[in-house]
């Protein structure tokens, strides 16, 4: 089965710099890759996901980028806020199965 | 107000008992979803269903038990045969049958003593 690497497991920052997550995957046939953002004490939400026809894609600060030859994809967060502070989950998974959740990585932003 | 409502959001149970976790959604949602978080493991899939009446094992099945008789409902019972089911349990559901974005309810805490 699908099985999904997640780096690093803590990330500091100062505020405005940028942020790089990167996950790797197991499973060629993996064509969609969400990323969550989860609060403390919330619920994750999505904040962009990429499919695998697609190699990058941006929404405001935030951009996805996929290399589906070396079967990795990154989260990158330009211009780092407090508010980015947070639990950041990659995932993957083919059409129609089910999503495969890397391990996490807590981002923290210094003011 | 449409969402995923879990309940209730802090359990405790003694060794031995089962407990049943509820999850309920008025989004109109096709498939729904149990997830176990534990600190450094990430969301692990336990079991899911993509229609009424059916549903299909996770990765850690082993210990729970779920029911698809509605849409709108896919309660949790964590059995006592669980060897370890103390955990932060989330229920998501999502539109279709296939991947795409899961709506999480707020999480129920479950605490064996």
């Amino acid at each position: 089965g699908e099985n999904v690497e997640q780096h690093p497991s803590t990330l500091s920052v100062q505020e405005g710099d940028s942020a790089v997550i990167k996950c790797t995957y197991s499973d060629s046939a993996s064509n969609y890759f969400p990323w969550y953002k989860q609060e403390l004490g919330k619920r994750p939400q999505l904040i962009i996901d990429i499919r695998s026809n697609v190699g990058e894609k941006k929404d405001q600060r935030i951009a996805v980028t996929l290399n589906k030859t070396a079967k990795h994809f990154s989260l990158h967060i330009t211009e780092t806020q407090p508010e980015d502070s947070a639990v950041y989950f990659c995932a993957a998974s083919r059409s129609f199965q089910k999503l495969v959740f890397g391990t996490g990585t807590r981002l923290l932003v210094s003011p | 107000d449409g969402g995923i409502t879990q309940s209730p959001k802090y359990l405790f149970r003694k060794e031995g008992q089962n407990v049943t976790l509820s999850c309920e959604q008025n989004l109109n949602h096709d498939a729904m979803y149990w997830y176990r978080q534990d600190p450094g493991q990430g969301l692990r899939l336990i079991y899911y269903s993509q229609i009424v009446n059916d549903f299909q094992k996770g990765d850690i099945a082993e210990g729970y038990s779920v029911s698809r008789e509605k849409k709108e409902s896919f309660p949790l019972t964590v059995t006592s045969a669980q060897k370890n089911p103390t955990a932060f349990y989330l229920c998501a559901s999502s539109p279709g049958q296939g991947p795409g974005e899961l709506f999480f309810g707020e999480g129920s805490r479950l605490t064996v003593l």
